[in-house]
């Protein structure tokens, strides 16, 4: 089993939806949750974090933690076709070593 | 601002053949990391690198070496190439060993083994 799953996809949907995108995990030591967005071609780049339990709001996009569940949620409101790009989960635990651990990405489709 | 600059983009190689993928960042970050990306796998951690001077495996480091240079160089060796290691390698680099976010990716290098 892996430590992070995230569904593959593809999710396509229409301009102006709200997208939810998840992982789950197994190792609950892990206290840092990350998103990377990635165009087709290019590196990740960081999207949002958040630190333990709770939400992280920023512009159109809201980051969730629930640490009982060992799930996370990133949620696009107003989706637009630049959202279109492949999200991924990343995960860290407190202290310790920078290493990040990460989903397997869900490639979003947003057309107009 | 250049951010992570790996060389080549792309890459063919035949198998047994060896190369060095080259990266180099301009952010004065410690730590550095080299990933590969293959489908419904996401990015797996081949080596990293926390400090200047010191290298660790990661999750699959098999059939790679790894050379911190300096603070701002950070190459990875394939001494005899397999078709296994057809994939996309990212190099990326943060700020501090234990600041768990704010990677900074290059924009990879798509290798293929025939």
């Amino acid at each position: 089993q892996k430590e992070v799953e995230q569904d593959p996809g593809p999710l396509s949907v229409p301009e102006g939806a709200i997208v939810s995108l998840n992982c789950t995990y197994s190792n609950s030591a892990f206290q840092y949750f990350m998103w990377y967005r990635q165009y087709s071609r290019k590196g990740p780049e960081l999207l949002m974090y958040t630190y333990s339990s709770g939400n992280k709001e920023d512009g159109r996009f809201t980051a969730q933690v629930d640490k009982s569940s060992k799930y996370i949620s990133l949620f696009i409101r107003d989706s637009q076709p630049s959202d279109s790009a492949t999200y991924l989960c990343a995960m860290s635990f407190s202290g310790g070593y920078n290493k990040l651990i990460f989903g397997a990405g869900t490639r979003l489709a947003v057309h107009p | 601002n250049a951010g992570v600059t790996q060389t080549p983009k792309f890459q063919v190689l035949k198998t047994g053949q060896s190369m060095t993928l080259q990266c180099a960042q301009d952010m004065n970050h410690n730590s550095m990391y080299w990933y590969r990306q293959d489908p419904g796998m996401g990015l797996r951690l081949i080596y990293y690198s926390a400090s200047e001077g010191t290298t660790d495996k990661g999750e699959v480091p098999n059939g790679y070496n790894v050379s911190r240079l300096n603070k701002r160089e950070f190459s990875l060796r394939l001494e005899s190439a397999a078709p296994s290691q057809t994939s996309v390698y990212f190099c990326a680099s943060s700020e501090a060993e234990k600041i768990p976010y704010g990677y900074t990716f290059g924009s990879g290098t798509r290798l293929t083994v025939v």
